[in-house]
């Protein structure tokens, strides 16, 4: 079965600097999705970012970035001039691009805290 | 404006009274899902719906039961609640098919059951 792993539960950043969270996953599938959603205290699930892991070429939105690393399972999200309003859990998640039920199989989240 | 509407937001029940959460999307998806968020444990799937009168289980679905009779409405029942299925709930939906992953969220229903 998949699994999602983050270490950290927690993280903090100084506003304008750069900080990565961690994420690891196991799988033995080749073709499948990876993403990073966010979770401010609104509760709201807000998707960051995707990556599919048939594109060598690390995904972008904006002032985050992704650093994928399929032979090691290895997913970290940066964030680039941390702002305030980036403060939220963060989740990691993996879906196989097989499974039918299109389930999205979450680690269990990293806090991220925002230093003014 | 597109969205997932799950209500209500905020329940707290006691052991046994049934309870139904609802949700309801207006993107005209085939596919809808209920997640509970639990922590230390992230979401995880309760059941999943590939379209009208078409569900199954997903990781966690004891306690739990759906059912799909319109395509926008896909209602979480729970028949006999126990303080273990207090917890967060999302009602998600999507297209179905490859090319379009992303996955609308509704804002969640904290259940709290005493």
């Amino acid at each position: 079965a998949q699994t999602v792993t983050q270490s950290q539960p927690e993280m903090s950043v100084q506003e304008a600097e750069t900080v990565t969270l961690s994420c690891t996953y196991d799988t033995s599938e080749s073709d499948y999705y990876l993403f990073w959603y966010k979770q401010p205290p609104s509760r709201q699930m807000i998707l960051v970012i995707r990556q599919e892991a048939y594109k060598q070429q690390n995904a972008t939105e904006n002032r985050f970035s992704v650093n994928f690393q399929k032979a090691a399972k290895s997913f970290s999200l940066k964030i680039s001039d941390s702002q305030l309003g980036d403060a939220a859990m963060y989740f990691c998640a993996y879906r196989s691009a097989r499974d039918s039920s299109y389930k999205l199989i979450f680690g269990s989240g990293t806090r991220l805290l925002v230093r003014p | 404006e597109a969205q997932v509407t799950q209500n209500p937001r905020y329940l707290i029940t006691v052991t046994g009274k049934k309870l139904t959460v609802t949700c309801s999307q207006n993107m005209n998806h085939e596919y809808m899902s209920w997640y509970r968020q639990d922590p230390g444990l992230g979401l995880r799937q309760i059941y999943y719906s590939m379209n009208v009168e078409v569900t199954d289980k997903g990781d966690v679905p004891e306690g739990y039961k759906v059912s799909r009779k319109e395509k926008r409405n896909f209602p979480l029942i729970l028949e006999s609640p126990s303080p273990n299925q207090t917890s967060l709930y999302f009602c998600a939906s999507k297209y179905r098919g490859r090319l379009n992953e992303k996955l609308f969220f509704g804002s969640g229903t904290q259940l709290s059951v005493l």
